[in-house]
């Protein structure tokens, strides 16, 4: 079955980096695009990236423009968020979803989540 | 940017009841739009994708309705695990992606 395991959370240091990891398994990862979205603590979900199936285009929300960047390798099934110049208001449960469509350039719809992982902002 | 605005925040409703969500969008998104469940300690889990398509798997109980700015989830009859906190979300006029900010359907 699909499955997407998150890591690399944790505590950090405001203007710390961070590198996240996601883990796909259960379909053809080089396939679909892949997405980050996270949720901070009491509020709701915020999409922060895309990466197409082939790495060839990545889009970002504002909020992380120019901090964090989306990557993968296709090779070893696995995403990454990698998180620079960290904020408190970065402190958030952080989610790697595939996108819905295969081999696609529109798509928009998130059809598997992994769990989620933990990063806290703090000094 | 699409802004969705969910309503209402909660909604507190028995086993059985009949819940009926909103989602309004500032502009129109056609039929762009899905519907997320999503339960503490877990990922999202797309219930609803192009207004009224039922993911895999997805219960009949749960339906999606409505085009351009106004949509509708419904759950016709709950069952405990229907519980959760519900978001939609558009895919019309992205980058970014947006959601609503969420109903939570509570046990009465």
């Amino acid at each position: 079955q699909v499955r997407l395991v998150e890591s690399g959370g944790g505590v950090v240091q405001p203007g710390k980096s961070l590198r996240l990891s996601c883990a796909a398994s259960g379909f053809t990862f080089r396939h679909n695009a892949i997405h980050w979205v996270r949720q901070a603590p009491g509020k709701g979900l915020e999409w922060l990236a895309i990466i197409w199936y082939d790495g060839s285009e990545k889009y970002y929300a504002d909020s992380v423009k120019g901090r964090f960047t989306i990557s993968r390798d296709n090779s070893n099934n696995v995403a990454f968020l990698q998180m620079n110049s960290l904020t408190v208001e970065d402190t958030a449960v952080y989610y790697c979803a595939r996108d819905y469509l295969t081999t696609a350039t529109t798509g928009g719809y998130l059809d598997y989540w992994g769990q989620g992982t933990l990063v806290i902002v703090s000094s | 940017e699409v802004v969705l605005t969910q309503s209402p925040a909660t909604l507190s409703l028995s086993p059985g009841e009949r819940a009926t969500l909103s989602c309004r969008a500032s502009q129109s998104v056609g039929r762009y739009l899905a519907w997320y469940q999503h339960k503490p300690g877990q990922g999202p889990r797309l219930l609803i994708y192009d207004a009224s398509n039922r993911a895999t798997g997805v219960p009949a109980r749960f339906s999606g309705s409505g085009s351009g700015t106004d949509f509708t989830l419904t759950i016709s009859s709950l069952e405990p695990e229907d519980f959760a906190i519900y978001y939609c979300q558009q895919r019309s006029n992205w980058p970014p992606l947006t959601f609503g900010g969420g109903t939570k359907v509570d046990i009465k």
